[in-house]
C-alpha cells in the first residue's frame, strides 16, 4: 500500500519561512509534487522533484531525498494569501503513471 | 481562473435525477483526470483517461459514468446518485499518461462542481 504523512496544521507570522515536511512510502517512485489549496478552490501547481536536491521557484523551494522517502516545501517571506492547504502527492509505480497518491494536506495560517 | 475549464459550478440534483458534469481544456494534454474531493480532506482519484481511452477505474460505482468524446474533452455521466455523493468534483489533465511519457506531467486542475444530493 502507500503511506503519505504530513502534519495537519502549522501556523506562522508573516514575513516569517514555515518547512511542511512530508514522508512517503509507496510502491515505486516517479516523482513528487506540491500543491496548494485554497479553500473552495482548485489546487494549483507549486513544484516537482523526481531527483534528489533542492528546486527553487521564487519564495517556493521543494526538496527530497529518496533514500529516506522524505521531502519538504519551505515557503519564505510568508505573505497572508500563502494561508491555505498544501498537498504533497507521490506518483507511484510506472504502470499507474497518471495516478497521484494525496497526503491529507497541511493547513498553514499566516498570522499579521 | 484556471485553463481547465469546468460546469456547471454548482448543481444540486435529486436521487433520482440524471444529470453530467463537463471538463475542456485546450493545452494540447492527452491524460484527463475525474477526482472526488469531500471538506477538508485530500482529492480522490476515480479515473485516468489517457488518448481518449480509460485507463484507470478506481473502483468507482456505476453510477458514475465517465465519457471522453475526444481529447479536449471530459465528461461525468451520473445517475442515481446517494447523499454521500456530495462533494467537489475536480477534473484536471495533464501532458501525458503513459510511462516513459512526459517526465513532469504536473497535473492542471479546474475549479470544480460542487454538487450536492438531495
Amino acid at each position: 500500500g502507500q503511506n503519505i504523512d504530513q502534519p495537519t496544521e502549522m501556523t506562522a507570522t508573516e514575513g516569517a519561512i514555515v518547512q511542511i515536511n512530508c514522508t512517503y512510502q509507496t510502491s515505486g517512485f516517479n516523482g513528487l509534487f506540491w500543491y496548494q489549496q485554497h479553500a473552495g478552490e482548485a489546487p494549483t501547481f507549486l513544484s516537482y522533484n523526481v531527483l534528489d536536491g533542492l528546486e527553487e521557484k521564487g519564495r517556493f523551494s521543494s526538496f527530497l531525498s529518496r533514500s529516506k522517502g522524505y521531502s519538504y516545501l519551505l515557503l519564505k517571506e510568508l505573505q497572508m494569501k500563502d494561508s491555505a492547504s498544501y498537498l504533497c502527492a507521490v506518483r507511484g509505480k510506472s504502470d499507474s503513471w497518471g495516478k497521484l497518491q494525496f497526503g491529507a494536506g497541511t493547513q498553514v495560517v499566516v498570522t499579521p | 481562473d484556471t485553463e481547465v475549464t469546468q460546469t456547471p459550478k454548482h448543481l444540486v440534483m435529486g436521487m433520482t435525477n440524471k444529470k453530467s458534469l463537463k471538463c475542456e481544456q485546450h493545452m494540447g494534454h492527452r491524460a484527463m483526470y475525474w477526482y472526488k474531493q469531500k471538506a477538508k480532506k485530500p482529492p480522490e482519484l476515480m479515473f485516468v483517461y489517457s488518448y481518449e481511452k480509460l485507463s484507470i477505474n478506481e473502483s468507482v460505482p456505476s453510477r458514475f459514468s465517465p465519457e471522453c468524446p475526444n481529447s479536449s474533452l471530459l465528461n461525468l455521466h451520473l445517475h442515481a446518485l446517494q447523499p454521500e455523493d456530495s462533494a467537489l468534483y475536480l477534473c484536471a489533465s495533464s501532458q501525458d499518461s503513459r510511462p516513459g511519457g512526459a517526465q513532469e506531467g504536473s497535473q492542471h486542475f479546474g475549479d470544480g462542481t460542487r454538487l450536492s444530493i438531495l
